[in-house]
């Protein structure tokens, strides 16, 4: 049982350079999340997935485009990369439901130069 | 929208002394949980509390949720290198999305 697999786990961009995260689970979870990891900063919400063809704005989702393929994949597109997205993402899982817990991904460590 | 806020941000602790990192809400929270990341690694669920003035313990980590549903607090005894990494709160909101707190770095010293 993989969990919440992330593709790649490393990534160097040049500014304006496009590339997209991909994610999938194994866990027949509805819910799919992309999250940011900067340091002092948290975790912010990028983009919610509630089910398969739904997609929300979360706290940060300037730059970014995601893609719910189908109920495992939940994918990530930076269009344009910028310095300012040089983070570690995250990509979680849940099921829908008030008391829950989110399952993450090994994470994907994305530098923009 | 909600917001869970943590302190402290860093927290340097001797190997044997204990401390606690608290989770701090203007909201009534319908649940909170706490995640831990290690160095390098991703977050990793360790409990969650449901019910008003809930007290839970997994060995030498004792949590607690507030009698208001407010806050919340993570006290670790006795510390042990073990216990690196980022400690992170977070609550769920009535769409069932997690809003995660800053989170306390704990760095232990020898």
């Amino acid at each position: 049982n993989a969990g919440v697999t992330q593709t790649p786990k490393f990534q160097v961009l040049k500014t304006g350079q496009s590339m997209t995260l991909q994610c999938a689970q194994d866990m027949n979870h509805n819910s799919m999340y992309w999250y940011r990891q900067d340091p002092g900063m948290g975790l912010r919400l990028i983009y919610y997935s509630a089910s398969e063809g739904t997609t929300d704005k979360g706290e940060v989702p300037n730059g970014y485009n995601v893609s719910r393929l189908n109920k495992r994949e939940f994918s990530l597109r930076l269009e344009s990369a910028a310095p300012s997205q040089t983070s570690v993402y995250f990509c979680a899982s849940s099921v829908v439901s008030l008391n829950t817990e989110a399952f993450f991904g090994q994470g994907t460590r994305l530098t923009v130069v | 929208g909600q917001q869970v806020m943590q302190i402290p941000q860093y927290q340097h602790v001797q190997e044997g002394e204990d401390f606690t990192t608290y989770c701090n809400s203007s909201t009534t929270l319908s649940n909170i949980q706490w995640y831990k990341q290690r160095p390098g690694g991703h977050p990793v669920f360790l409990i969650q509390l449901v019910k008003s003035g809930e007290v839970k313990k997994q060995k030498r980590l004792t949590f607690q949720f507030g009698e208001a549903k407010k806050n919340s607090s993570l006290h670790i005894t006795a510390t042990q290198t073990t216990d690196v990494g980022t400690y992170f709160c977070a609550a769920t909101d009535s769409w069932g999305k997690f809003q995660f707190g800053a989170g306390t770095q704990v760095v232990v010293t020898p």
